[in-house]
């Protein structure tokens, strides 16, 4: 178990809608990342909070929109959601940036 | 950008055998880590692994920060040690953002 807890573990919807992932980061940690991972695309970074600042912004939609909020949980909200939107997201958490990161079990998103 | 290459692409070994994974990585980095992703999907931490060379069990971690690669070794491997193992490095040491490389897929037949 690393510590990281992502809600809800799968989501089905339909295209247009919207949805809110969930993070808890590991105790200790004030960095929280977001990563997708599609099957053509593999990992890729769409960003970095640090105890509540956007730190970092990688390849993340207009439609797509992070915080992190003072108890330091974090939520990925998805918006006007596309077929091409389904994918598993995962948060991810360090101690600071260029620490170990540490993931959640991801959140498995289904577009129909 | 840092560009992350990982060899093999695909790899089938009978449980009991040996294996050899490779991350070769394009700049000087100051960490690097190593993950299996099982068939359930779950990221799990092998190595944080910035230089030397790191053993957990079965499992051992070597990387040569100079000549800019890192191996992952697997003795005597098990059909649980399937999955894909992928290797991350940071984009830059603010940000902390790390790339990945695109993985080695490991099948390891009873």
């Amino acid at each position: 178990d690393s510590g990281v807890t992502q809600t809800p573990k799968h989501l089905i919807t339909a295209t247009g809608q919207r949805v809110t992932l969930r993070c808890s980061p590991r105790s200790g940690d004030l960095s929280v990342y977001w990563y997708q991972q599609s099957l053509d695309q593999g990992l890729q970074f769409l960003i970095q909070y640090y105890n509540g600042e956007e730190r970092a912004k990688g390849n993340i939609l207009e439609r797509f929109s992070a915080q992190q909020f003072p108890d330091l949980h974090s939520e990925l909200n998805l918006s006007s959601l596309e077929l091409g939107d389904s994918a598993l997201y995962f948060c991810a958490s360090s101690v600071a940036s260029g620490s170990p990161l540490h993931f959640g079990n991801g959140t498995r998103l289904t577009v129909t | 950008g840092i560009q992350v290459e990982q060899s093999p692409p695909d790899l089938i070994l009978q449980e009991g055998a040996n294996s050899t994974l490779r991350c070769n990585f394009s700049d000087s980095v100051n960490n690097l880590q190593w993950f299996h992703q099982n068939p359930w999907g779950q990221l799990i931490n092998l190595f944080y692994i910035p230089s030397g060379t790191k053993q957990n069990g079965r499992l051992s971690a070597t990387t040569v920060a100079t000549e800019r690669y890192s191996l992952l070794y697997i003795s005597s491997s098990q059909t649980t040690d399937s999955g894909v193992y992928f290797c991350a490095v940071p984009l830059n040491t603010n940000a902390g953002k790390s790339t990945f490389g695109d993985g080695t897929t490991l099948t390891v037949k009873p």
